[in-house]
């Protein structure tokens, strides 16, 4: 099974409040992605998991958290939501070797702030 | 940081045409290059790779190009198929990826 699983597909949420967003894969990949993507933009790094360590990017360092609780799922965590979050979040796993690895993605959740 | 440009943003074909996507880069860090397409309601898949070792990589009816001294990719889709059609995503990575605006292919039966 080469499938990201991402859920929800589709969220709401208010000004002001946390979103958390859920991400599983099964191909024992070790290096785990989170990407923001709006519409006619490039998908924009925001952190990755490789094993248990986290790298998150320095311009968006305090605005996402994250978790892996285990190999499998990985959540990306927004503590407070701001109407510039509204964006189509993609997530995406890799082997190993990361830098040179293929990535796999998962069909994306679209979140909207109101 | 680095910065990925393609280049053209759009591209409308018939079909059995061939296509050029170019794509830039500006850190010569970089040194994987892989190619992801995006058919319409779909999720990002790969496509095509190659690495700061290589000059030339075919997968079927796509070939890319890399030239290291201009910091330039080039993909070329022969035959183009009304299948081809989606949003086409070059990228650079060396610690960190970083992906191109992309390139949306219409291909007209």
């Amino acid at each position: 099974d080469t499938t990201v699983k991402q859920n929800p597909r589709y969220k709401l949420a208010r000004v002001g409040k946390p979103v958390n967003l859920i991400c599983s894969q099964t191909m024992n990949h070790d290096t785990m992605y989170w990407y923001q993507k709006k519409p006619n933009q490039a998908p924009k790094l925001l952190l990755f998991y490789y094993d248990k360590i986290l790298n998150r990017e320095a311009d968006t360092f305090e605005k996402f958290q994250s978790s892996r609780p285990n190999n499998s799922f990985c959540s990306l965590y927004i503590g407070s939501a701001g109407l510039e979050y509204s964006a189509m979040y993609l997530c995406a796993s890799s082997r190993l070797d990361w830098a040179y690895a293929e990535q796999f993605f998962g069909p994306g959740t679209r979140l909207t702030v109101l | 940081g680095e910065q990925v440009e393609q280049l053209p943003s759009s591209l409308i074909v018939q079909e059995g045409a061939s296509v050029l996507i170019n794509c830039s880069y500006t850190d010569s860090a970089s040194v994987y290059f892989p190619w992801y397409k995006q058919e319409p309601g779909k999720r990002l898949q790969f496509i095509i790779d190659i690495r700061s070792n290589m000059e030339r990589k075919q997968n079927q009816r796509l070939t890319l190009l890399f030239d290291k001294k201009t910091k330039h990719l080039s993909l070329h889709i022969t035959a183009t198929q009304p299948g081809d059609s989606a949003i086409y995503f070059c990228s650079a990575s060396n610690n960190r990826i970083f992906f191109g605006d992309g390139t949306q292919l219409v291909v007209k039966p």
